[in-house]
């Protein structure tokens, strides 16, 4: 089992839709965890820390649900600009040096 | 600029040549990693300093790659005898990391070195 897995996609939804993709995660000890967003051919981009209590930042929401090992990125209202690819990534230690980059969900946002 | 910088932002050598990449973190930032990505494919890590602590070169795919960080500042990542497998994306982040908010913080990506090996 991969440390951090996400769906690929691509998600294809259309202006204005809400759409959420997840994020498992196999190390129960993992402290930190981060949404970033790349665009085609760009370096990633912090998005949003995502907290134990879930956080909300505008459109978007990210939730961290421990017991099942996955964090969740929801987008509402979405804009043809979300189209990305989102990173899920998870630290596992308190070092900083074991931190996990999924290898990103794809979004395609459709007029 | 405030952000990370890196340089050159594209190389294209031949196979067997060595090459270098420059990262210039964030002022202030202790923490500094390097990544690579290939087309479509996720980042993988590379090698972590922190501060004056040894660095972590767990990622290092194989001894032809090698990365040293001078004063704390600047880091160059060196590829020698390139192979055609090592093109690739070269990412490099900084964060701000410190005793208390180890690995809390989030990475700051420079814009990455566009490595081609002909």
């Amino acid at each position: 089992r991969k440390e951090v897995e996400q769906d690929p996609g691509p998600f294809n939804v259309p202006e204005g839709a809400t759409v959420a993709f997840n994020c498992t995660y196999s190390n129960s000890a993992s402290q930190s965890f981060f949404w970033y967003r790349q665009d085609c051919r760009k370096e990633p981009k912090l998005l949003m820390s995502v907290y134990s209590s879930g956080n909300e930042d505008g459109r978007f929401t990210a939730q961290l649900n421990r017991a099942s090992q996955y964090i969740s990125l929801l987008i509402r209202d979405s804009k043809l600009s979300d189209s990305a690819t989102y990173l899920c990534v998870v630290n596992e230690t308190s070092s900083a040096s074991k931190i996990i980059f999924g290898s990103g969900t794809r979004l395609s946002i459709r007029p | 600029g405030a952000g990370v910088s890196q340089s050159p932002s594209n190389k294209v050598t031949e196979k067997g040549k060595d090459v270098e990449l420059r990262c210039d973190p964030i002022s202030g930032h202790t923490a500094l990693y390097w990544y690579r990505q290939s087309l479509g494919q996720g980042l993988e890590f590379l090698i972590y300093f922190q501060g004056n602590s040894a660095p972590d070169k767990s990622g290092l795919p194989s001894d032809r790659f090698s990365a040293e960080r001078t004063g704390g500042s600047v880091s160059t990542l060196t590829i020698q005898r390139t192979q055609q497998e090592d093109s690739a994306v070269y990412l490099c982040a900084s964060s701000l990391e410190s005793r208390r908010y180890r690995g809390n913080q989030p990475q700051h990506f420079g814009d990455g070195t566009r490595l081609s090996i002909l």
